[in-house]
């Protein structure tokens, strides 16, 4: 079975300062691993994956992502946050098994974003 | 490419009556995925569905809930008798096969209000 713990419910930044959102998963088996955003009253758009190629990913709108599998972490950071970062961010795991492939949620973190 | 439709957005119905929602995938995807998000909480998977076949169910509740996916038109999740806690909104996502590294594509969601 997979999990996926996002430690931080709300983070709140100011504009122009870095993000970090953190997210620890346990599986047993290689995972695929991904982050999510949604905006209020919207559906959820894919920001990046990790499929067991390069460990630091970039995704869109300037996030990227480091796997370590020593940690079994994959956090999500970006260098400055905008206005229109402020959403809900999800840490997902996926592995495929005998009845195909399930994705797992993370509890999500609110992000606020101050003037 | 039009991605994951689902209809409608929006959905009010009083105790006892029945939901349908509808979700017709990403061209070309053939593996569809229903999950609900209850407020304040992140996407729980409910069932996994291929062209006429309910894979795996195990997130569905065991009564009043089901779920088709017919040879022709889109996927289809009822409720029927819902109940205030049938309140949620309700995603669905498309994939083009069952490998974990793919990410799902998701639809906008329908939100269903049970009054």
């Amino acid at each position: 079975a997979q999990s996926v713990t996002q430690l931080d419910s709300h983070v709140s930044v100011s504009e122009g300062t870095p993000v970090l959102l953190r997210c620890n998963y346990s599986s047993s088996y290689s995972p695929s691993l991904f982050w999510y955003v949604q905006h209020p009253n919207k559906g959820l758009q894919l920001l990046l994956k990790y499929t067991s190629a390069a460990t630091l990913v970039k995704g869109i709108n300037g996030f990227e992502a480091e796997f370590k599998k020593s940690e079994t972490s994959f956090h999500l950071t970006k260098p400055s946050a905008h206005m229109s970062d402020a959403a809900e961010y999800f840490c997902v795991v996926s592995v495929l098994g005998a009845a195909g492939n399930k994705l797992t949620f993370g509890g999500g973190t609110r992000v606020l974003v101050k003037p | 490419n039009a991605g994951v439709m689902q209809n409608p957005r929006h959905l009010v119905r009083r105790r006892g009556q029945e939901a349908r929602l509808r979700c017709s995938p990403m061209k070309g995807h053939s593996h569809v995925y229903w999950y609900r998000q209850l407020p304040e909480e992140g996407l729980k998977f409910m069932v996994y569905l291929q062209k006429e076949n309910i894979i795996d169910e195990s997130g569905m509740p065991k009564e009043r809930f089901s779920a088709e996916f017919p040879k022709e038109g889109p996927s289809i999740l009822r409720i029927q008798q819902v109940v205030r806690g049938d309140s949620a909104a309700y995603f669905c996502a498309s994939s083009p096969a069952a490998e974990a590294n793919y990410g799902y594509t998701f639809g906008s969601g329908t939100r269903l209000t049970v009054v």
